[in-house]
């Protein structure tokens, strides 16, 4: 139990375009997201917790309007990053939180390594 | 604010040998205790947790008991195999900061055959 899925595993694109990532878990309601980027040999950095139905919380130095996150359904939700640029290249990592558990471990997605050319 | 500090790696250990990762913490509140483990390329998995003083966490013949007295979560196991080669997180999650989690640096473990 507890998987968390992750789509794309890996993208590609140009600079200036956009790219969404989703994050799934499949076999429990995630009332709470989170998404993450790491950097190379580096530890995870949260950008943004994401509760299912109101708006993403951002830490401080995220860019909301660059990095758009919506939590449309308690199974679901998507990371789009806009007018992508070289610098935005990293691996993304989503996790979730299973509501109904109330613990707080963190159930982690497979990641998405984006790169932006 | 919350924080955990990870002993430094990389960590190179033979096939078998005994490991230990240090992780201390400092957290205002009473905070769970997470070791997560990343294999390369992926996502992080979690490995083992504790949620109360003297609790300890086990899983895959990894240990680790949270100490109240020094702040502390370790990582220990006795026998490494090769398949343990990763990057090891020890994290903190607590009601006081809206259940984010806090994690650590990371400790790079190599274990040779």
């Amino acid at each position: 139990g507890a998987v968390v899925s992750q789509h794309p595993s890996r993208v590609i694109c140009k600079s200036g375009t956009s790219v969404k990532i989703e994050c799934r878990s499949l076999d429990f309601q995630a009332t709470t997201m989170f998404w993450y980027r790491q950097f190379p040999k580096q530890s995870l950095m949260l950008m943004a917790t994401s509760n299912e139905g109101s708006k993403a919380t951002y830490e401080q130095g995220v860019e909301k309007d660059k990095f758009l996150i919506n939590h449309a359904s308690l199974t679901l939700s998507t990371l789009t990053v806009t007018s992508a640029h070289p610098e935005d290249s990293s691996f993304y990592i989503c996790s979730a939180r299973d509501g109904r558990a109330g613990g707080y471990e963190q159930y982690f997605g497979p990641g998405t390594r984006l790169t932006v050319t | 604010g919350n924080s955990v500090t990870q002993m430094e790696g990389p960590v190179t250990l033979s096939e078998e040998a005994f490991l230990t990762i240090n992780c201390t913490y400092t957290a205002t509140g009473y905070p769970s205790l997470f070791w997560y483990v990343q294999y390369p390329g992926e996502g992080l998995q979690l490995l083992l947790k504790a949620t109360k003083a003297d609790d300890k966490g086990s899983n895959k013949g990894f240990e680790a008991t949270y100490r109240k007295e020094t702040t502390s979560f370790h990582l220990e196991k006795g026998s490494v195999q090769v398949s343990d080669s990763a990057v090891y997180f020890c994290a903190l999650s607590d009601q006081a900061n809206a259940g984010k989690s806090t994690f650590g640096d990371g400790t790079t473990l190599t274990v040779k055959p």
